[in-house]
């Protein structure tokens, strides 16, 4: 099984600044990798898909980069309502989930 | 605009059965992948189950492989799962989630998801 690591577990910033969010794979996923957005009490959102593929309808201030083992997700620009829990995810066998990186807008 | 509806949850006890439907309606359901994907109670993403257009293959997690069996109905569109031998472990909100793939491709990307149906195994 692929194990995804994220990092921070918690990330508090103000609006407008930028947010780093980290994951790294046990194993190369190549670039078999999304993100998802999880408001509280909502379904997960995809953001991204193929490492730095946005979604259809998603800000362009989300970006996704990397490849192999380590990815990276950007928001260039933190808005309120970015407030969310992110997870990887990967397909490069069956799909596995990183535990997440809470994001706080202070 | 693409709608999917999970129903058939409820509280089960350990080693009974349950059986979830998700009804879709907004896209053809017959030219995509579907996938289950459950959350316990405030944890993290967990897949379970994908199957795809035809039905002809489907995909397990180890945590449910022998117990659960995912099934569609092009017909309805209604995707199933047939949840046996239930254990508390696999109590959980259960998400339908349709496959980004195009042209019945498989990618294992899910976009979107349903708002799911909570399964609560306990005595």
């Amino acid at each position: 099984e692929i194990v995804l690591t994220q990092s921070p577990a918690t990330l508090s910033l103000s609006p407008g600044e930028r947010a780093t969010l980290s994951c790294r794979a046990s194993q190369s996923v190549s670039s078999y990798l999304a993100w998802y957005q999880q408001k509280p009490g909502q379904a997960p959102r995809l953001l991204i898909y193929g490492a730095s593929n946005r979604a259809t309808g998603i800000p362009a201030r989300f970006s996704g980069s990397g490849s192999g083992t380590d990815f990276t997700l950007t928001i260039s620009s933190l808005e309120s309502e970015d407030s969310a829990v992110y997870y990887c995810q990967q397909r490069s066998n069956w799909p596995t989930f990183g535990q997440g990186t809470k994001v706080e807008i202070k | 605009e693409v709608q999917l509806l999970e129903s058939g949850g409820g509280l089960v006890q350990p080693g009974g059965s349950l059986r979830l439907s998700c009804a879709a309606s907004g896209f053809t359901f017959s030219n995509y992948a579907m996938s289950w994907v459950r959350q316990a109670p405030g944890k993290g993403l967990e897949w379970v189950s994908s199957m795809t257009v035809s039905g002809g293959t489907t995909y397990y997690a180890d945590s449910v492989k022998g117990r659960f069996t995912i099934s569609r109905d092009n017909s309805k569109n209604t995707l199933s799962l047939q949840m046996n031998s239930l254990r508390a472990e696999d109590t959980a909100l259960y998400y339908c989630a349709k496959d980004l793939g195009v042209g019945g491709r498989y990618t294992g990307w899910f976009d979107p998801w349903g708002q799911g149906t909570l399964v609560t195994v306990s005595s």
